[in-house]
């Protein structure tokens, strides 16, 4: 079983729409969480980290369920500029290594 | 953006050879790391760098080695390049010693072909 696992997608949506993307971790002492973005053969880049009391920034929406081990990420009000690929981000401590989702596919239609 | 540059860019070498990707960075952050992205993989770390001369491994470290000999360059060396090692490597920093927990910030990467 993966450390980090997500629905690699594609998800296919129109301008407008409301999405949402699920990702499921196993270690239950990890201690941080976020979302990264990468467009297309760019690098990753921070969206947003995850706090357990949920966490908003724009159009976009972070919650995280320790006892579930589950994270999530809501897109409202999706843009053209939306689509890339989001990773969900897992590390177990402090300054150490990150671990990463395969990355979940979005593409925004017009 | 954050200070981060590696080079070369793209590469392309043939089975056998040594190849060194390096990675510069401007921010003095102390963490460094190397990752590889593959297809059906995602990112996975290779080596990684918690001050000059004080390196790990990752969970794909096998035919890499890295050396750190100053804090604002990580180099990455496969002694003999092998074609499971064509990929696209990206260095990442981490301000996680100024009380920011975790975020790397990522080069542009290396995209790299062994043949």
């Amino acid at each position: 079983r993966k450390e980090v696992e997500q629905d690699p997608g594609p998800f296919n949506v129109p301008e407008g729409a409301t999405v949402a993307f699920n990702c499921t971790y196993s270690n239950s002492a990890s201690q941080s969480f976020f979302w990264y973005r990468q467009d297309c053969r760019k690098e990753p880049k921070l969206l947003m980290s995850v706090y357990s009391s949920g966490n908003e920034d724009g159009r976009f929406t972070a919650q995280l369920n320790r006892a579930s081990q589950y994270i999530s990420l809501l897109i409202r009000d999706s843009k053209l500029s939306d689509s890339a690929t989001y990773l969900c981000v897992v590390t177990p401590g402090w300054g150490g290594k990150l671990i990463f989702g395969q990355g979940t596919e979005l593409s925004v239609k017009p | 953006d954050a200070g981060i540059t590696q080079s070369p860019r793209h590469k392309v070498t043939e089975t056998g050879t040594p190849v060194t990707l390096r990675c510069h960075q401007t921010e003095n952050h102390r963490y460094m790391y190397w990752y590889r992205q593959d297809p059906g993989h995602g990112l996975r770390l290779i080596h990684y760098s918690y001050g000059v001369k004080d390196t790990d491994k990752g969970e794909v470290s096998d035919g890499y080695s890295v050396s750190r000999s100053k804090t604002e360059d990580f180099l990455l060396t496969l002694e003999s390049a092998t074609s499971s090692q064509t990929s696209v490597y990206f260095c990442a920093i981490s301000a996680a010693d100024r009380g920011h927990y975790n975020e790397q910030f990522f080069g542009p990467g290396t995209r790299l072909t062994v043949l």
